[in-house]
């Protein structure tokens, strides 16, 4: 079956520094992949998708590259503020319509 | 734009008692999923209707889960009876109907915690 696989948190990092949290998924087929962010008290929220091979999501200054060859999602931002502060999630759907998400990694970001 | 509206927001209960959970999709989404949230599982899908018909109940996990879906605008999810390890945050999303490369993304509402006591 499908499977997501993220980095264990909490991350903390500081504000301005470099953000990369790894995803890497198993799945039969061509899935689409996208990284959700849940801040305190709310849902998820979409933050970034990639349907194909290749492509790269990018939203608020996130990026993620879909690379089939390595089986991997990571996200990353160059300069973390503060309000980045929450958790993210990968996720991918198959040939199913659910979507089958990784554990969450929270990422705190200190003044 | 409304988004996907549940309620109530937390629920806190007794072990034994019916619980019932109520979802309203965004309007014009052709799909709704129903998701529990644990510090232990992380997200699970539960169960998803399209167009009001449930096509996969595979993650409801035991027979005291039931959904309904009886109109396109509301949804519920019941625990009958509950019991403590129910205790989650259960979310309600929906989306439009796939395209070829079933990209649409999902709506997710703001939970509703849930505390069997």
């Amino acid at each position: 079956g499908n499977s997501v696989t993220q980095m264990e948190g909490p991350v903390t990092l500081s504000e301005e520094a470099f953000l990369t949290i790894n995803c890497t998924y198993t799945a039969t087929g061509y899935p689409s992949l996208f990284w959700y962010v849940q801040y305190p008290g709310e849902g998820l929220q979409l933050l970034l998708k990639a349907t194909k091979a290749d492509d790269k999501g990018s939203n608020k200054g996130f990026e993620a590259t879909y690379r089939k060859e390595t089986t991997s999602f990571h996200l990353e931002k160059g300069s973390v503020q503060v309000s980045d502060s929450a958790v993210y999630f990968c996720a991918l759907r198959g040939s199913a319509d659910g979507l089958t998400f990784g554990k969450g990694t929270h990422l705190i970001i200190q003044p | 734009d409304a988004g996907v509206i549940q309620s109530p927001r937390h629920e806190v209960t007794e072990m034994g008692q019916e619980v019932t959970l109520r979802c309203k999709p965004i309007s014009g989404h052709d799909y709704l999923f129903w998701y529990r949230q644990t510090m232990m599982r992380g997200l699970e899908l539960l169960i998803y209707f399209n167009n009001n018909v449930p096509i996969d109940d595979s993650g409801m996990p035991e027979d005291r889960f039931s959904a309904k879906m009886p109109n396109a605008s509301f949804s519920t999810l019941k625990i009958q009876p509950s019991e403590p390890r129910d205790s989650a945050v259960y979310f309600c999303a929906s989306s439009l109907k796939e395209g070829q490369n079933s990209n649409q993304p999902q709506h997710f509402g703001d939970g509703t915690r849930l505390s069997i006591l």
